[in-house]
């Protein structure tokens, strides 16, 4: 059974400081690895998306890489702002007929100003 | 924004009555799910499908059906409702095309309480 594990689980942080998420996952048979953004209350945002054939994706001051050999990802937020605030996610899709996901258990990130 | 829409968005419901929550999707994606987010569980697959009446039982089905007559709806029944089923309902999208699985999209949420 495929485990998706996000470390730290909860992150605060100076305004301006880069920093980096990590997600980790048991099982190396996935088709694509996809980082998401949920704000408190609401649904969750897709940021990025990483099909397993790739090494990074990149989408403004984001850059998520993926290393499907070791079961490792990271999401990579230069100069963080106080918007950033929020819980990310990272999920994985597995090699199987039905397209669904694994989630790791979250990422709770705050950006003091 | 991809075209979801969940409804209710929020209901209190009792103990013992069946509650349906609807997923209407615009997109034409083949690949619908719902998933529930618990604290200290994150999200859990319940159900998905992969087409009008295409439908497989996922992590945590029990006490849940679903059906998808159409393409651009999906339905989730709770058949008796419990406290344990308590919690925030999230639909997801997908598409998939040769040789990769694209993104998947979530609606806002529906948020059931049942008492």
């Amino acid at each position: 059974k495929q485990e998706v594990t996000q470390i730290p689980a909860a992150l605060s942080v100076p305004e301006g400081e880069n920093l980096v998420l990590n997600c980790s996952f048991t099982d190396s048979a996935i088709y694509n690895l996809q980082w998401f953004r949920q704000d408190p209350g609401k649904g969750l945002t897709s940021l990025l998306l990483i099909q397993s054939s790739q090494r990074e994706q990149t989408s403004g001051r984001l850059n998520a890489s993926l290393d499907k050999s070791s079961g490792r990802s990271t999401l990579y937020i230069a100069a963080s702002q106080p918007g950033d605030s929020a819980t990310y996610l990272c999920a994985v899709t597995h090699n199987n007929a039905g397209n669904m996901l694994t989630f790791g258990g979250g990422t709770r990130l705050m950006v003091k100003p | 924004d991809a075209g979801i829409t969940q409804s209710p968005r929020h209901k209190v419901t009792e103990t013992g009555t069946p509650v349906t929550l609807r997923c209407h999707q615009t997109e034409n994606h083949r690949y619908m799910y719902w998933y529930r987010q618990d604290p200290g569980h994150g999200l859990r697959l319940i159900h998905y499908s992969y087409g009008v009446k295409d439908t497989d039982k996922g992590e945590v089905s029990d006490g849940y059906s679903v059906s998808r007559s159409k393409t651009e709806d999906f339905l989730l029944t709770l058949e008796s409702a419990t406290s344990s089923q308590t919690s925030v309902y999230f639909c997801a999208i997908s598409e998939s095309k040769v040789g990769m699985n694209t993104e998947a999209f979530f609606g806002q949420g529906t948020r059931l309480t049942v008492v």
